[in-house]
């Protein structure tokens, strides 16, 4: 069946240096959406992705839609307290008549000051 | 911003109880959806509708859980009775579009004791 697999699971980092983490399927995605999730909150959506190749920035996020279709890499430079939270990444699927998201299990960064 | 609304944002309620949440979607989003989180995992789609009909309500357990959208705008999601197992944070998403980003509401978190 459909799976995500974000990676690294988890990260603990200092403040000021880059993070990457990257989401990976096995079945081809025509959309990729990054969400951000602090605790005790909703996911909010950070960068949509709908093209191979594309490369998306917000603020100090940068996002990219692989080139295989079946990849996408998240990246934050300069990273600040206020980065600490879950990053989810998540495709949508075809679900019979219907179009479903899949998740990724998420990548929980901690950020030392 | 346009936002998505939800109440309460937290619950603690006894189990065999009956507990209710609603969720106001971003004016004139037609799909809405209810998703089910447990800590350290992605959200679980419990019930996806558009306007006010139900499109998938696959995982929905159903012998105790019940979703509405009458008008096709707010919705609510109500479990009776509640088991302790129901503990997690339930969350509402709308989207203008089935399949394209969604945005989340803050979630109730629904503690069963």
């Amino acid at each position: 069946g459909q799976q995500l697999n974000q990676s690294p699971q988890s990260m603990f980092i200092q403040e000021g240096e880059d993070v990457s983490m990257n989401c990976t399927s096995s079945s081809i995605f025509n959309t990729w959406l990054w969400y951000k999730q602090d605790p005790g909150e909703g996911p909010v959506l950070l960068i949509a992705l709908y093209k191979a190749g594309e490369l998306t920035s917000n603020g100090r996020l940068t996002a990219q839609f692989g080139i295989t279709r079946k990849d996408s890499f998240l990246n934050i430079s300069a990273s600040i307290p206020s980065d600490v939270g879950i990053y989810f990444c998540a495709g949508p699927y075809n679900a019979g008549n219907n179009r479903k998201l899949i998740w990724g299990l998420g990548t929980s960064l901690a950020v030392n000051p | 911003e346009a936002e998505v609304a939800q109440s309460p944002r937290y619950k603690i309620t006894e189990k065999s109880q009956a507990v209710a949440f609603w969720c106001d979607p971003i004016s004139g989003h037609a799909t809405l959806y209810w998703y089910r989180q447990i800590l350290g995992q992605g959200p679980e789609l419990l019930v996806q509708f558009q306007d006010e009909s139900v499109v998938d309500d696959s995982q929905l357990p159903k012998d105790r859980f019940s979703a509405e959208r009458l008008k096709g705008v707010d919705s609510t999601l109500k479990i009776q009775p509640a088991e302790l197992g129901d503990s997690a944070m339930y969350l509402c998403a709308s989207s203008g579009q089935v399949g394209s980003e969604q945005y989340f509401g803050p979630g109730t978190r629904l503690t069963v004791t």
